[in-house]
């Protein structure tokens, strides 16, 4: 079965720098897809960013970009130029390809924005 | 139009009562699935339907049915509450497993408080 681990449970950065919240995984599998979730105060879980395994670039998404580092099962998100509305819970999630294809998430990290 | 919408968004209701959590869906998916995240904000699925069949059914007690009258709804329906039910239920919907860069889209949950 697969599982993945956040092992930074809070987490925070002054407004407009960057930072990066940490991810691994563990999986037998060679093909999967990778996300990050946001789960501000409203509860609302929103995709922020998605990885197939299969592509080497990582990906990016404005302000986000993904270090995914297949080999050492790693993946981490980077938010750049950090905003007050970026603070809220961030779930680092695993899919496979086969099967049915629920999401195994990590435990979140909750991240805080300092003025 | 909110695509993946639940009701009720808050629940409050005494131990051994029985309670549904309605899911609708208008992004025309295939597959939906029901998410439980406990009090320390784990989420972890709990089953999952493709085109009313049922797909995932993780370990989850009898107490829980989900119901898919068609493929725009899902429904869980909780017997014999217990207060270690309370936590917020997620609704999410995709495409069919079938699409290997189906994105899951989630509903802003349901907190279920058991007194």
């Amino acid at each position: 079965a697969q599982t993945v681990t956040q092992s930074q449970p809070e987490m925070s950065v002054q407004e407009a720098e960057t930072v990066t919240l940490s991810c691994t995984y563990d999986t037998s599998e060679s093909d999967y897809y990778l996300f990050w979730y946001k789960q501000p105060p409203s509860r609302q879980m929103i995709l922020v960013i998605r990885q197939e395994a299969y592509k080497q670039q990582n990906a990016t998404e404005n302000r986000f970009s993904v270090n995914f580092q297949k080999a050492a099962k790693s993946f981490s998100l980077k938010i750049s130029d950090s905003q007050l509305g970026d603070a809220a819970m961030y779930f680092c999630a695993y899919r496979s390809v086969q099967g049915a294809q629920k999401l195994v998430f990590g435990q979140g990290t909750r991240l805080t924005i300092n003025p | 139009d909110t695509a993946v919408s639940q009701t009720p968004k808050y629940l409050v209701t005494q131990m051994g009562n029985d309670k549904s959590i309605k899911c609708e869906q208008n992004l025309g998916h295939d597959t939906m699935y029901w998410y439980k995240q406990d009090s320390k904000k784990f989420l972890k699925i709990m089953f999952s339907y493709n085109n009313k069949e049922l797909i995932i059914n993780e370990t989850v007690p009898n107490r829980f049915s989900p119901k898919s009258p068609d493929k725009a709804h899902l429904n869980l329906h909780i017997n014999s509450l217990e207060l270690g039910d309370s936590a917020v239920y997620f609704c999410a919907s995709s495409q069919a497993p079938s699409i290997a860069k189906n994105i899951q889209y989630f509903g802003a949950g349901t907190r279920l408080s058991v007194l």
